[in-house]
């Protein structure tokens, strides 16, 4: 079974320019969210979606924006890029969403891709 | 609100040493999940465990263990016998019960000496 893909690896942008990146989850998982690593402030939650529904967002501004397709594959869009979001950004995918999730499920788990590599000059 | 804390920011040890990274952690829910995460050279997260709260039953698996204790909001991670595989950053995380969102400590950088 393929794992959560993301592409691309590495990416060179310069301030005010946008960048979209993709993610390709796990065949059959519908759910796909998005996180931000820098090593000031770790690994922060972006968003979630879920059958095509943002569910959930993090503390961002709304210059970062996503979408989910029919075929459960995400993207992420950030527009007039600073260089604070000079980062790896990371997504992970789920077959489950909390909804289905009960106080003893345990076989609920994110899988994660190897994320892009954003750099912005 | 929730959060999590991991103070040892960087862990050197000798490889066969036994190594213990700690997470304290905040939240105001009674249903939460808490999830340890490795994140090697390579960048991917790897999954390691999730627990839910109401379960403190400590867990081993090989030369991994990890400790529950609600009393003190920790979930302490063992790795015994370490080797220099084992290198990596180790997150810990936090979900509450109502939501999805994953909160994740500031992970601990684990280096295992040859």
């Amino acid at each position: 079974k393929a794992g959560v893909t993301q592409t691309p690896r590495y990416l060179i942008k310069t301030r005010g320019q946008q960048v979209t990146l993709s993610c390709s989850p796990i065949s059959g998982h519908r759910s796909v969210s998005w996180y931000q690593q820098t090593p000031g402030q770790g690994l922060q939650f972006l968003f979630e979606y879920f059958s095509e529904t943002q569910r959930n967002k993090g503390n961002f501004p709304g210059r970062f924006s996503g979408r989910q397709f029919s075929n459960s594959r995400s993207e992420m869009n950030v527009s007039t890029l600073e260089l604070g979001d000079s980062a790896l950004y990371l997504c992970a995918s789920s077959s489950l969403s909390y909804r289905d999730r009960g106080p003893y499920a345990t076989n609920e788990k994110l899988f994660f891709g190897s994320g892009t590599q954003l750099s912005v000059l | 609100a929730q959060k999590v804390t991991q103070a040892q920011t960087e862990i050197s040890v000798v490889e066969k040493e036994d190594v213990t990274l700690d997470c304290v952690y905040e939240t105001r829910d009674t249903t939460y999940y808490l999830f340890w995460y490795k994140q090697p050279p390579s960048g991917e997260l790897v999954f390691l465990i999730r627990r839910n709260s109401f379960d403190e039953q400590n867990e081993i698996s090989g030369r991994y263990s990890w400790n529950f204790q609600k009393s003190t909001s920790s979930f302490n991670f063992t790795i015994t016998a370490s080797q220099v595989v084992d290198s990596a950053v180790y997150f810990c995380a936090l979900s509450e019960g109502r939501d999805d969102k994953i909160i994740f400590g500031k992970g601990t950088r684990l280096h295992i000496l040859p």
